[in-house]
């Protein structure tokens, strides 16, 4: 079982329309979460972070995190296609201790 | 704005060639990471720093790969001998502070785009 599962996508949704990101953990200890987006060929940059449960909202983004669910994810409303990116989840503590595990990514398409 | 710098961007090598990347973290943070992404895949940690100390290298192969942050500020890693496998991008991010708890926002660099013909 992987650290930190996210879908691959591609996931394709409309201009305007809201796009929702999800990512589960296994490790049931993990305190830090990050949302990072990056573009091809570039590299990641911090979207958002949440350490408690509930949400998170920033401008277009909310965080959205659910321990007992091990369940962490990440809202786009009024989705742009400068959005179109991969989008990073990162998970931190617990047993891993300072080690931050990073998902494989989610690929987002908006089209216009 | 402060960012994390490295150098090169671009770097192409033969196998068996030794490279080296550099690495000059946001002023004031002390954790300094190393990280390598392959295509698809999500960044990788090597080698993490806590000022001039290894905290976490774990993954990093170190028959072929080495990192140092001698003075607790910059930081250069090295692979002798590259190997085709070694291609990818390798990524440098730092943070103001990890403690048992929590670990601050990583900020990344633009990374040293590797490959090994």
């Amino acid at each position: 079982q992987k650290e930190v599962e996210q879908n691959s996508g591609p996931l394709s949704v409309p201009e305007g329309a809201i796009a929702s990101l999800n990512c589960t953990y296994s490790d049931r200890g993990s305190q830090s979460f990050f949302w990072y987006r990056q573009y091809s060929g570039k590299s990641p940059e911090l979207i958002m972070f949440i350490y408690s449960n509930g949400d998170k909202e920033d401008g277009r983004f909310t965080a959205q995190l659910n321990k007992a669910s091990q369940y962490v994810s990440l809202l786009i409303r009024d989705s742009q296609p400068s959005d179109s990116a991969t989008y990073l989840c990162a998970v931190n503590g617990g047993t891993g201790g300072f080690k931050t595990i990073f998902g494989a990514g989610t690929r987002l398409f908006v089209k216009a | 704005e402060a960012e994390v710098a490295q150098s090169p961007r671009y770097k192409i090598t033969e196998k068996s060639q030794a490279v080296a990347f550099w690495c000059d973290p946001i002023s004031g943070h002390a954790t300094l990471y190393w990280y390598r992404q392959i295509l698809g895949q999500g960044p990788e940690l090597l080698v993490q720093f806590q000022d001039e100390s290894v905290v976490d290298d774990s993954q990093l192969p170190k028959d072929r790969f080495s990192a140092e942050r001698l003075k607790g500020v910059d930081s250069t890693l090295k692979i002798q001998p590259a190997e085709l496998g070694d291609s990818a991008m390798y990524l440098c991010a730092s943070s103001a502070q990890s403690d048992s708890l929590r670990t601050d926002t990583q900020y990344f660099g633009p990374g040293t785009r590797l490959t090994v013909l």
